[in-house]
């Protein structure tokens, strides 16, 4: 079975830090990733998306991630964090040949103004 | 256009109840899927459809039953409610597996089972 581990559970940063978290999953064969965020009382909504091609991928808000094949890793970053991007971020993987998506444990950033 | 619409947004169960949540879509989406949110487990599948009349169980399938009579429509029903079926129930829905589709989530539903 595949699994998907996002090793922050809890980060908190003061405006402008820069961001990155974790993400590494277990499969070993081609899959989509995912970053999803949820801010409080909400709905998870889609940031970004690797399917294929460029490893470096770019989301809405000024988020991006890298995809790093040989460490199973796609790990999210961004350079300036404001106090809008508290929330909680979600890490997915779907394989290729299969149906299911798998969810991290989720992220809980807190933004200081 | 609606998304992902689910009704109730909150419901109160005593334990032995039973209830049905329902998730309706208007995007003409293949697949469908019921999760659970608890705190410090992520989203954990309950159960998911890969297209009308069809269902399968995901991760956390016990006390649950689903159905897809139609293909806008995915049913969860807890037939008889227990504490530790409290918790937010999100569903999904996406287009295929092709292509790298994503997941799109109505708002949730918070259940208490007291």
């Amino acid at each position: 079975a595949q699994s998907v581990s996002q090793h922050n559970h809890h980060v908190i940063l003061s405006e402008a830090a820069s961001l990155e978290l974790g993400c590494n999953y277990s499969y070993g064969g081609t899959v989509n990733l995912f970053w999803y965020v949820q801010y409080p009382g909400q709905h998870l909504q889609l940031l970004l998306k690797y399917f294929s091609g460029d490893p470096l991928v770019k989301g809405i808000k000024g988020f991006e991630a890298e995809f790093i094949k040989s460490k199973f890793s796609f790990n999210l970053r961004k350079p300036s964090v404001q106090w809008s991007d508290t929330a909680e971020y979600f890490c997915a993987v779907n394989a290729r040949a299969g149906n299911q998506f798998y969810f991290g444990t989720g992220t809980s950033l807190t933004v200081i103004p | 256009n609606a998304g992902v619409t689910q009704t109730p947004k909150f419901r109160v169960l005593k334990t032995g109840q039973s209830m049905t949540l329902l998730c309706a879509q208007d995007m003409n989406h293949e697949y469908m899927y019921w999760y659970r949110q608890d705190p410090g487990m992520g989203l954990r599948l309950i159960h998911y459809s890969v297209g009308e009349g069809t269902t399968a169980k995901g991760e956390v399938p016990d006390g649950y039953n689903v159905s897809r009579l139609k293909k806008q429509n995915f049913l969860l029903g807890l037939e008889s409610a227990a504490p530790s079926q409290t918790s937010v129930y999100f569903c999904a829905s996406s287009y295929s597996m092709e292509g790298g589709s994503p997941l799109h989530f109505g708002n949730g539903t918070r259940l208490t089972v007291t």
